[in-house]
């Protein structure tokens, strides 16, 4: 597709399920990012793809939290046993290569909401 | 350490005036790039506008403007001739360090309202 595609759009779980968002990067674009954004607030830095290594995890805020990017193109953020501070937007994003003056791309988002 | 502050929370405006967002960012780096993306109430993050820290020339794109003065640390968004469209959540960013790639950190954001 032309731009960044995330999917669920919207995901419900209940405490302790464990949930997989999705984002289907731009066609080409090496670099990947996945952020999360709580409600009222700038987007936060999670973890970062180039091609298929995962080269930074800083911002990963547990290990719940776990990112692939098997193929250098679909990446997959899974979050186990969710707890109810893991509400918010996750957003990914999207370069061509990364470089610091590289405009990233976003996907509209998925609203996780844990019950 | 990186840092970004946008320092109005909400701005208000009628159609067809001029606006300008605020921001303000501190950085380590000598080369950097400033971004402003915007946000409407459906979600989705829109990239508008980039300065290089070595540009010299003001950014612009459209009815998007930059008012960079880099030795302030400023990069000032300005939009001409607003239009109802134009409400949405604006942030500006800046990356952060990273061993390659370089992911961003982002202002609080400043909520614009356009009225008719």
């Amino acid at each position: 597709g032309a731009g960044v595609s995330q999917s669920p759009r919207y995901k419900v779980a209940k405490r302790g399920q464990d949930v997989a968002l999705r984002c289907d990067p731009i066609s080409g674009h090496v670099s990947l990012f996945w952020y999360q954004q709580a409600l009222g607030q700038g987007p936060e830095f999670l973890t970062y793809f180039q091609n298929e290594a995962q080269l930074d995890k800083s911002g990963l805020p547990s290990d719940r939290f776990f990112a692939e990017r098997p193929e250098g193109s679909v990446s997959t953020l899974k979050i186990q046993r969710t707890q109810q501070e893991d509400s918010a937007v996750y957003l990914c994003a999207s370069s061509a290569t990364g470089g610091v003056f590289q405009p990233q791309h976003f996907g509209d988002g998925t609203r996780l909401s844990i019950l | 350490a990186q840092k970004i502050t946008q320092t109005q929370p909400g701005m208000f405006v009628q159609e067809k005036e001029a606006v300008t967002l605020d921001c303000t960012y501190d950085t380590s780096d000598q080369s950097y790039g400033l971004f402003w993306y915007k946000q409407p109430s459906s979600g989705e993050m829109i990239f508008l506008i980039y300065q290089g820290s070595y540009d010299e020339q003001n950014a612009t794109e459209g009815r998007y403007s930059l008012n960079f003065q880099k030795a302030r640390k400023s990069a000032n968004l300005v939009i001409s001739a607003s239009q109802l469209g134009d409400s949405a959540m604006y942030f500006c960013a800046i990356p952060l360090p990273n061993q390659a790639g370089t992911a961003l950190i982002f202002g609080k954001g400043t909520t614009l309202s356009v009225s008719s």
